[in-house]
């Protein structure tokens, strides 16, 4: 069956400091991979995916992720963090027809 | 376009008591779904419609019962809330089964006591 684990349940940077969050999926095939944002009382936000092709994904507010096969990771990488970044994040996978699996979420904080 | 839309934002029950959540979007999209996410167990498939007329079972469907008899609306009842039931609801859509770009309505908050 298929898993995400997010190892960090929470995570407190430096505004400006560099950020990882990290990603590890179990799935017989490839997956699609997604990064959502979920800001407080609010719902959830697509950051970026990867479906192919480049394994470096570009999304929106300056986040990037890379998919490594061989570590079964997704990781959401940010190289200088805003305030405004402090949310929970989610990995997801896509995995075949209507099937979504969700990780725990990572809550990131930013001290000022 | 108001993307999905979801009300109420915030609902008390009762135990026993019996509700509907209502899910609504107007992008045209075939494929809907129903999540509840719960602190450390992130979001899990209650259920799901492949189209007006067709829904099937997620991850964690009992207690829950879902209609899909126009494209736009996918409500959620809550047959006899439970304590077990509190939790953030969140409806999704997309496209088509095929396509993996889900859109979040803002969530209901629900709280059985």
């Amino acid at each position: 069956a298929q898993s995400v684990t997010q190892p960090d349940i929470h995570i407190t940077v430096s505004e400006g400091a560099s950020l990882e969050l990290r990603c590890n999926y179990s799935y017989g095939a490839t997956p699609y991979l997604f990064w959502y944002v979920q800001s407080p009382g609010q719902g959830l936000q697509l950051l970026l995916k990867y479906f192919s092709g480049d394994t470096l994904v570009q999304g929106i507010k300056g986040f990037e992720a890379e998919f490594k096969r061989s570590q079964s990771s997704f990781n959401l990488r940010k190289p200088s963090v805003h305030w405004s970044d402090a949310a929970e994040y989610f990995c997801a996978v896509g995995a075949g027809g209507q099937n979504f699996v969700f990780g725990p979420g990572t809550r990131l904080s930013v001290l000022p | 376009n108001a993307g999905v839309t979801q009300t109420p934002k915030f609902q008390v029950l009762k135990t026993g008591q019996s509700m509907t959540l209502q899910c609504a979007q107007d992008m045209n999209h075939e494929y809907m779904s129903w999540y509840r996410q719960d602190p450390g167990m992130g979001l899990r498939l209650i259920h799901y419609s492949v189209g007006a007329g067709i829904t099937d079972q997620g991850e964690v469907p009992n207690g829950y019962n879902v209609s899909r008899s126009t494209t736009e609306d996918f409500p959620l009842r809550l047959l006899s809330a439970a304590p077990s039931q509190t939790s953030v609801y969140f409806c999704a859509s997309r496209r088509s089964q095929g396509s993996y770009e889900q859109y979040f309505g803002p969530g209901t908050r629900l709280t059985v006591t």
